[in-house]
């Protein structure tokens, strides 16, 4: 069964330094997001991304990240300079349709020292 | 803004009892709600899932209720087995999938 990637497992990373977590979604699925939980509290939504271009945003999804498609594999989130409080499991996820199940990664844990 | 409010935040039956977690939601325009299984260090995983035109949806021995008027929505795991031990979480969405909008996951339990 086909499963959604996401590379590096782990991730750390001093404050300031910019980071790219990847994700290869499901390789029939048009829809891409990204979520991120912070330890111990909610899974929160950060962006999704459709026919490349972000369909929607949330607050947390400031100037500091952008999303890509660079290719027709891949789907990055980029923390151009990261903060202490970005630190926080992300989630990678895709669906087929708008209305399809999102079927998630194994999530990139990112700690920021 | 859109929320999720899930609770119990733990929950611990004995295998075969029943198991219930039950979820609100602010947004009364939201008509889709998945559940989520997360087992420790593993992805979340859809188990089960109903849009705002049903009123329950069952699978084996899960089962989800769905009360539109009163903004909430239950999971029901019948016959508890520690294999079902893991964190559930209860999720929202208004656009019939898209962005979901996560409650803030039950650890459920279930000791043999």
């Amino acid at each position: 069964e086909p499963e959604v990637t996401q590379t590096p497992s782990h991730q750390v990373t001093q404050m300031g330094q910019e980071v790219i977590l990847r994700c290869v979604p499901i390789s029939n699925h048009l829809y891409f997001y990204w979520y991120r939980q912070i330890l111990g509290q909610k899974v929160e939504f950060l962006v999704s991304f459709y026919n490349n271009e972000i369909s929607e945003k949330s607050e947390i999804f400031d100037d500091q990240f952008s999303v890509e498609r660079p290719d027709g594999s891949n789907f990055t989130l980029k923390i151009r300079s990261t903060k202490l409080e970005d630190s926080a499991m992300y989630f990678c996820a895709s669906s087929y349709t708008l209305s399809d199940t999102q079927y998630f990664g194994p999530g990139t844990r990112l700690t920021v020292l | 803004g859109e929320n999720v409010e899930q609770h119990p935040s733990t929950l611990s039956v004995q295998e075969g009892d029943s198991a219930v977690i039950k979820c609100t939601y602010s947004d009364s325009a939201s008509n889709y709600f998945p559940w989520y299984k997360q087992e420790l260090g593993k992805r979340p995983q859809l188990i089960i899932d109903i849009r705002s035109n049903v009123g329950e949806k069952k699978d084996q021995r899960i089962a989800v209720t769905l009360n539109k008027t009163a903004k909430h929505f239950s999971l029901h795991i019948t016959e508890t087995q520690p294999e079902d031990s893991a964190v559930y979480f209860c999720a929202a969405s208004i656009t019939g999938g898209g962005k979901l909008i996560f409650g803030q996951g039950t650890e459920l339990s279930v000791k043999p």
